[in-house]
C-alpha cells in the first residue's frame, strides 16, 4: 500500500516570498507523483505530476516540484506566491499500472497576506 | 463543455433517510471515482468503477452504494446505515488505459456538500 505524509497543515506566507510545501510518500513499488490545488468550495484541479524523467517538475501558475528518489520526497515550490495562490493543495501518489487509486495526503492550507 | 457535473451542490439529510448523490462527465472515460472530504483528512476513497456495470470498494466503503449502468453516469447513495456523513463529495473521473495508464490525470467534479440535520 501506498501513503503519503504532509508534514505541514497550514502555511502562512507573504505575498511574494518563496514557499515550499513538503510532501513525502511511502510504497514498495513504483509510484507517480500529483500535486492538486482544492480553491474554496471547489473541486480538485491538477497543479503538475511526476512520471518519469527529469526530477523536476513544472506546472500551472508557475509551481514546480521536484521528485527525490533516495528521500521519498515531491516537495512543490513557488518562487513568488500571490494573494490568489491561497488554498488547499493536496500531493497524491499512485501506483503505476491500471486500476490503482489515488492516495490522497491531508493537505497543505497556504495562506498568502499582503 | 466537457467536464463532470455533480449535483445537487448542497444536500440536507434527515436520520434514516437515504440521499443520492449524480455523478455525470461528457470526457467519455472509463475510470470513475467517489472521494469523501473531511477537514484535516484529506480525501478518502469511497468507491470506483473502471468499466460499466462493474465497481469496487474503496477505502470508506460501509454505508455506501453506487451503480455504473452508464459509462457517462456514476450515482453515490449515501444510506442510513453511513452515521456520519456529513461531509463534502467529490467525483471524478480519468481514462485508464493507454500508455499512461495510471499516469492519467484524474478530473474532479465541483463537489457536494450533504449534511445532515
Amino acid at each position: 500500500a501506498q501513503s503519503v505524509t504532509q508534514l505541514d497543515s497550514q502555511v502562512p506566507v507573504f505575498e511574494e516570498a518563496p514557499v515550499e510545501l513538503r510532501c513525502n510518500y511511502s510504497s514498495s513499488v513504483s509510484v507517480y507523483l500529483f500535486w492538486y490545488v482544492q480553491y474554496p468550495n471547489q473541486g480538485l484541479q491538477l497543479l503538475l505530476k511526476y512520471l518519469s524523467g527529469s526530477t523536476l517538475v513544472k506546472g500551472i501558475n508557475g509551481f514546480e516540484a521536484e521528485f527525490n528518489k533516495s528521500q521519498t520526497s515531491f516537495h512543490l515550490r513557488k518562487p513568488s506566491v500571490h494573494i490568489s495562490d491561497t488554498a488547499e493543495y493536496f500531493c497524491a501518489v499512485r501506483r503505476t499500472g491500471t486500476a490503482s487509486k489515488l492516495t490522497f495526503g491531508t493537505g497543505t492550507r497556504l495562506q498568502v497576506t499582503l | 463543455d466537457g467536464g463532470i457535473t455533480q449535483s445537487p451542490k448542497y444536500l440536507f439529510r434527515k436520520e434514516g433517510q437515504n440521499v443520492t448523490l449524480s455523478c455525470e462527465q461528457n470526457l467519455n472515460h472509463d475510470a470513475m471515482y467517489w472521494y469523501r472530504q473531511d477537514p484535516g483528512q484529506g480525501l478518502r476513497l469511497i468507491y470506483y468503477s473502471q468499466i460499466v456495470n462493474d465497481f469496487q470498494k474503496g477505502d470508506i466503503a460501509e454505508g455506501y452504494s453506487v451503480s455504473r449502468e452508464k459509462k457517462e453516469s456514476f450515482p453515490l447513495t449515501v444510506t442510513s446505515a453511513q452515521k456520519n456523513p456529513t461531509a463534502f463529495y467529490l467525483c471524478a473521473s480519468s481514462i485508464d488505459t493507454g500508455a499512461l495508464g495510471a499516469g492519467n490525470t484524474i478530473y474532479f467534479g465541483e463537489g457536494s456538500w450533504l449534511t445532515v440535520v
